[in-house]
């Protein structure tokens, strides 16, 4: 059972250029999301998705962009990548809004310099 | 908006005691969970333990419970007989209407 898979586990990044993060759960969950966690200020939600053709914003949206055509994947693009999103991220998933715990993937390290 | 706060940033204590990590939140939400989350240095996180709202009962797992007050949006966490596996970044969590909203953490080193 591979859970919550995201590729890649490591990149850096130019400031300027663009990459697709991405999310795979094979659980058949409805629910995904996108973190990042900074040093010291714990995980921010960046988009949600409720199920696939549907998504909506978290705290921290500005950068980024998803999509969530299947229920299985939830991609996250970074446009125009900048310092300020250097990061750890991570795509996390749960079967419904409340009563399960969200599986979480490994986090992706991203450096922008 | 729904918000968690975590106020200790960092403790420390020796293997074997009880350590008791704080959280308190703020939502107009009747119907939400809790949860504490785990995360060593390897990155994974890991849930420690739930709660549901309308369970007056304080959620147990092993070693670990959960002080739960819900007048006070109070969710502390209490670790019996620590070990040294326990090292790690503990996240509160509140899952409502808004996803799922964490805490900035708190970073509890146990010493041999």
């Amino acid at each position: 059972n591979a859970g919550v898979t995201q590729t890649p586990k490591f990149r850096i990044l130019k400031i300027g250029q663009s990459m697709t993060l991405q999310c795979a759960q094979d659980m058949n969950h409805n629910y995904m999301y996108w973190y990042r966690q900074d040093p010291g200020m714990g995980l921010k939600l960046i988009y949600y998705s409720v199920g696939a053709g549907i998504t909506d914003k978290g705290e921290v949206p500005n950068g980024y962009n998803v999509s969530r055509s299947t229920t299985e994947d939830f991609p996250l693009r970074l446009e125009l990548a900048a310092p300020s999103q250097t990061s750890v991220y991570f795509c996390a998933s749960s079967y419904s809004r409340l009563n399960t715990e969200a599986f979480f993937g490994q986090g992706t390290r991203l450096t922008v310099v | 908006a729904q918000t968690v706060t975590q106020s200790q940033p960092e403790m420390s204590v020796q293997e074997a005691e009880t350590v008791t990590l704080s959280c308190t939140y703020d939502t107009s939400e009747s119907n939400y969970y809790l949860f504490w989350y785990k995360q060593p240095p390897s990155r994974q996180m890991i849930l420690v333990i739930r709660q549901e709202a309308y369970k007056q009962q304080n959620a147990t797992e092993n070693r670990f419970s959960v002080n739960f007050q819900k007048a006070a949006k109070s969710f502390s966490l209490k670790i019996s007989d620590s070990q040294l596996g326990d090292t790690a970044m503990y996240f509160c969590a509140f899952i409502g209407g808004n996803g799922l909203t964490f805490g900035k953490g708190t970073h509890l080193i146990i010493q041999p």
